[in-house]
């Protein structure tokens, strides 16, 4: 069964440093997220991408951050300058439309210390 | 601004009994989720609640929902330690391409 898929999945990092969570979306799927959840907290919303741009951002999603798709298949949420308040999951998700179920990759724990 | 809210947010429950968790939403919607996240875990989809009066059953568990009323319901029969997690709902605002909208969680342990 097709599934998204998010390197790594522990990453520890120095904070100031940048960060770069990898992500290799459904293949066929066209609509790309990324949310975030702190430790015992409630999932937010980051960012959504269609067609190799930005479509919705959240508050939380400030110049720190950036996302790209490098090439066909990878999905990268960069964090320029990381901060010790960083520290969540990260949950990348795509959907095959705009309107279809988002499936959701397994997480990328980020610690920043 | 669409809010979610869920209740109970800690829910401790006896094996075998039942009970039901709430999810209120402020806005016009189309879909609503539930998932199940287990600890440092991610998001396992449970049930995708498109119309009104949609109700699904998924072995113990059963979800509804009601438009009109914006709330949605995630019933627990006879539960066992299995089910012990976090379950979160979650709702899209009413066009396409708009992120998810998540609840705070019900963290559920179920006990002997």
């Amino acid at each position: 069964e097709p599934e998204v898929t998010q390197t790594p999945s522990h990453q520890v990092t120095q904070m100031g440093q940048e960060v770069i969570l990898r992500c290799v979306p459904i293949s066929n799927h066209l609509y790309f997220y990324w949310y975030r959840q702190i430790l015992g907290q409630k999932v937010e919303f980051l960012v959504s991408f269609y067609n190799n741009e930005i479509s919705e951002k959240s508050e939380i999603f400030d110049d720190q951050f950036s996302v790209e798709r490098p090439d066909g298949s990878n999905f990268t949420l960069k964090i320029r300058s990381t901060k010790l308040e960083d520290s969540a999951m990260y949950f990348c998700a795509s959907s095959e439309t705009g309107l279809s179920e988002a499936f959701f990759g397994q997480g990328t724990r980020l610690t920043v210390v | 601004e669409l809010k979610v809210e869920q209740n109970p947010l800690f829910l401790s429950m006896q094996e075998g009994k039942n009970y039901t968790i709430y999810c209120n939403y402020s806005t016009t919607s189309d879909r609503l989720y539930w998932y199940r996240q287990d600890p440092g875990k991610s998001l396992e989809s449970l049930f995708v609640l498109l119309s009104n009066g949609a109700v699904k059953q998924e072995g113990r568990l059963m979800a509804s929902l009601d438009t009109k009323a914006r709330l949605s319901t995630l019933h627990i029969t006879a539960a066992v330690h299995d089910l012990s997690a976090t379950y979160f709902c979650a709702v899209d605002r009413h066009s396409g391409n708009t992120p998810l909208v998540f609840g705070k969680g019900t963290r559920l342990s179920v006990i002997a």
